[in-house]
């Protein structure tokens, strides 16, 4: 089946700092979205984003759907911005279109 | 607009009891899905539903779980009896149509805790 690999696994950064997440998939997809998984669980909605770039506020992404790679960028880190980052894709092979959750990087931003 | 809406929030069994969760889904929307999420990984598809029908359960433990949306509306995902592993998260989803072009958004969670 389809992998979906997220790198770092974990990351620590000083407040104020920027970052860029990684997640690579292995065939082509329909869509993908990126997740942050707040400290109570609730998945919050950051990018809905198959290909192409999108910024909102300090958070940017990019997908490069043809090299299988989406790139999540955290500028200006606020402690704020600590959980769970998920990247999730549908594959193009899914008819009903299912997300297939990567295994998510940790984030922890220190003041 | 309201968001998805699931209940209880938190649910602590013990196992071979029964438990059963509720979601409402975005207005107008017409797939709902049941995720399940253990600690430490991403959530899984349990099941999916087009209006009132079920078009994946591939992934559902049919022996013990069940799910049914019977007005095309909200949904109930059921465990009877629960065993220790099926301690996680329960998300529920929903997108306008099929997931293939569309956004999903997910409610808060069911947190179950099976001792």
């Amino acid at each position: 089946g389809i992998q979906v690999e997220q790198s770092p696994p974990d990351l620590i950064l000083q407040e104020g700092a920027n970052s860029t997440l990684r997640c690579n998939f292995s065939d082509s997809v329909n869509n993908l979205q990126w997740f942050h998984q707040n400290p109570w669980g609730q998945l919050i909605n950051l990018f809905y984003i198959p290909s192409g770039t999108k910024q909102n506020g300090r958070l940017s992404a990019t997908t490069v759907a043809t090299e299988r790679y989406s790139l999540l960028y955290i500028s200006s880190s606020q402690t704020t911005d600590s959980g769970v980052y998920f990247c999730a894709v549908v594959l193009k092979a899914d008819s009903w279109g299912k997300l297939q959750f990567g295994a998510g990087t940790q984030v922890v931003v220190t003041p | 607009e309201a968001g998805v809406a699931q209940s209880p929030r938190y649910k602590i069994i013990e196992k071979r009891q029964s438990v059963a969760f509720w979601c409402n889904p975005i207005s107008g929307h017409a797939t709902l899905y049941w995720y399940q999420q253990i600690l430490g990984q991403g959530p899984k598809l349990l099941i999916q539903f087009q209006n009132n029908g079920v078009v994946d359960d591939s992934q559902l433990p049919k022996d013990r779980f069940s799910a049914e949306r019977l007005k095309g509306v909200d949904s109930t995902l059921k465990i009877q009896p629960a065993k220790l592993e099926d301690s996680a998260v329960y998300l529920c989803a929903s997108s306008p149509k099929r997931g293939l072009y569309n956004e999903q958004f997910f409610g808060p969670g069911t947190r179950l805790t099976v001792l």
